[in-house]
């Protein structure tokens, strides 16, 4: 089984707010964890890559997986009406070559 | 910074139609893919490729369709007679190595099937 399950929202915030997007998954061959985001009319961008359990911040962002819960979390501090856009987290298997799976997406507004 | 391009950015094609989807992944990257998202759903796996050949393709992936590396930089996805069904964005990305390192999309072609 290979689903990823993910709350579509719509998730609305005020400006400067932390934002907390998660996703499930069922499959614990999982090894790699990404969360893109995607822009209306774009292709998705990467936004955090994270190799099994931990956490990894990059500025504004912080991911986090939790292999024993099958969970993942990207969390947004001091949210920008720039962040507002669909955010989608995605699995990989330690086999190269093979494919990413998505959750449906989040669709975050931030209003200023 | 390098990206993914894919052209065109919209193709409107008759049902029953021959369609030619084309990327042309980052320069020193090795895997391709090839994933679609239809309007509303989740982006789904078509297929992938490595050293001329596909790794994995899904069920999505029927004979219908075909990919090939025609030359050192462009990749590209065929549908031979495309259904209604098939409408949505194609998006082509590329992998410098296997999933040690992430998966870069380009922003896709739109296909419209009438």
């Amino acid at each position: 089984q290979k689903e990823v399950e993910q709350d579509p929202g719509p998730l609305s915030v005020p400006e400067g707010a932390i934002v907390s997007l998660n996703c499930t998954y069922s499959n614990s061959a999982f090894q790699y964890f990404m969360w893109y985001r995607q822009y209306s009319r774009k292709g998705p961008e990467l936004l955090m890559y994270t190799y099994s359990s931990g956490n990894k911040e990059d500025g504004r962002f912080t991911a986090q997986v939790d292999k024993s819960s099958k969970y993942i979390s990207l969390f947004i501090r001091d949210s920008q009406p720039s962040d507002s856009a669909t955010y989608l987290c995605a699995m990989g298997f330690n086999q190269a070559g093979t494919a990413l799976i998505f959750g449906k997406g989040t669709t975050l507004s931030v209003s200023s | 910074e390098p990206e993914v391009t894919q052209t065109p950015s919209h193709q409107v094609t008759q049902m029953g139609q021959e369609v030619i989807l084309r990327c042309v992944p980052i320069s020193n990257h090795l895997y391709f893919y090839w994933y679609r998202q239809i309007l509303g759903q989740k982006v789904e796996f078509l297929v992938s490729f490595y050293n001329n050949e596909i790794s994995e393709k899904s069920e999505i992936f029927d004979d219908q369709f075909s990919v090939e590396r025609p030359d050192g930089s462009n990749f590209t996805l065929k549908i031979r007679s495309t259904k209604l069904e098939d409408s949505a964005m194609y998006f082509c990305a590329s992998a410098r190595t296997g999933n040690d390192q992430p998966q870069h999309f380009g922003d896709g072609t739109r296909l419209s099937i009438l």
